[in-house]
């Protein structure tokens, strides 16, 4: 089975400030996991994701995010915070060679961006 | 390249009325295809996947129903809607294969059942 737990269902930053939303996921073998934007009343895009290889993987819009086996964590930072980064974002998981055929997202983290 | 078309944006219906939201894939062929239903603070919930013509799986128990009658088609319907079907919608496609990993979403649809 796999599951996606992110804490935290708001965060507000400061313009300017990092950004660090959480993600922790559980997974009966490695997983592969994904970062999702999306802005009101669209669908989501990738931002970043981590299959195999460098555990430090780099999105788009200046975004990075960690894998840590060791802590089953990906959770997703940008340095700086910029007012168009305010979206939802979801973590998201699939385990691949089980047979599963769909990613389970989780309940999303709603950033805030203050001027 | 690939692009996804879901429709319409946006449905008003009345409880009791029928249900029908159409997706469609293009620059690819035989994916996999889902519907995923997103409740306000809830997330994403899977409804429905499929990995070709005619098959199809449902993740939960509900008055919804999907078909894929064509191999880059996915319908969604309902003969009789409740209110808590309302919601956004969301189709998705992902390609077959190990190299194929993350989902494409559609615009999404915002379903209002009244």
């Amino acid at each position: 089975a796999q599951s996606v737990t992110q804490l935290g269902s708001h965060v507000s930053v400061s313009e300017g400030a990092l950004v660090l939303l959480r993600c922790n996921y559980s997974s009966s073998v490695p997983p592969y996991l994904f970062w999702y934007v999306q802005y009101p009343n669209q669908g989501l895009q990738l931002l970043l994701k981590y299959t195999t290889g460098a555990t430090l993987v780099k999105g788009i819009n200046g975004f990075e995010a960690e894998f840590k086996k060791s802590e089953t964590s990906f959770h997703l930072t940008k340095p700086s915070a910029h007012m168009s980064d305010a979206a939802e974002y979801f973590c998201a998981v699939i385990s691949p060679h089980t047979g599963r055929r769909a990613l389970t997202f989780g309940s999303g983290t709603r950033l805030q961006v203050q001027p | 390249s690939q692009t996804i078309h879901q429709w319409p944006a946006t449905l008003v219906q009345p409880v009791g009325s029928p249900l029908s939201l159409e997706c469609t894939v293009e620059g690819t062929s035989n994916p996999n295809l889902y519907w995923y239903r997103q409740a306000a603070g809830r997330g994403l919930q899977l409804l429905f996947y499929s990995v070709g013509i005619g098959q199809i799986s449902s993740e939960v128990p509900q008055n919804l129903s999907a078909s894929r009658p064509q191999d880059r088609q996915f319908i969604l319907s309902s003969k009789k809607l409740l209110l808590s079907d309302s919601g956004f919608y969301l189709c998705a496609w992902r390609g077959q294969g190990a190299m194929n990993t993350e989902a494409f979403f559609g615009q999404g649809t915002r379903l209002t059942v009244v």
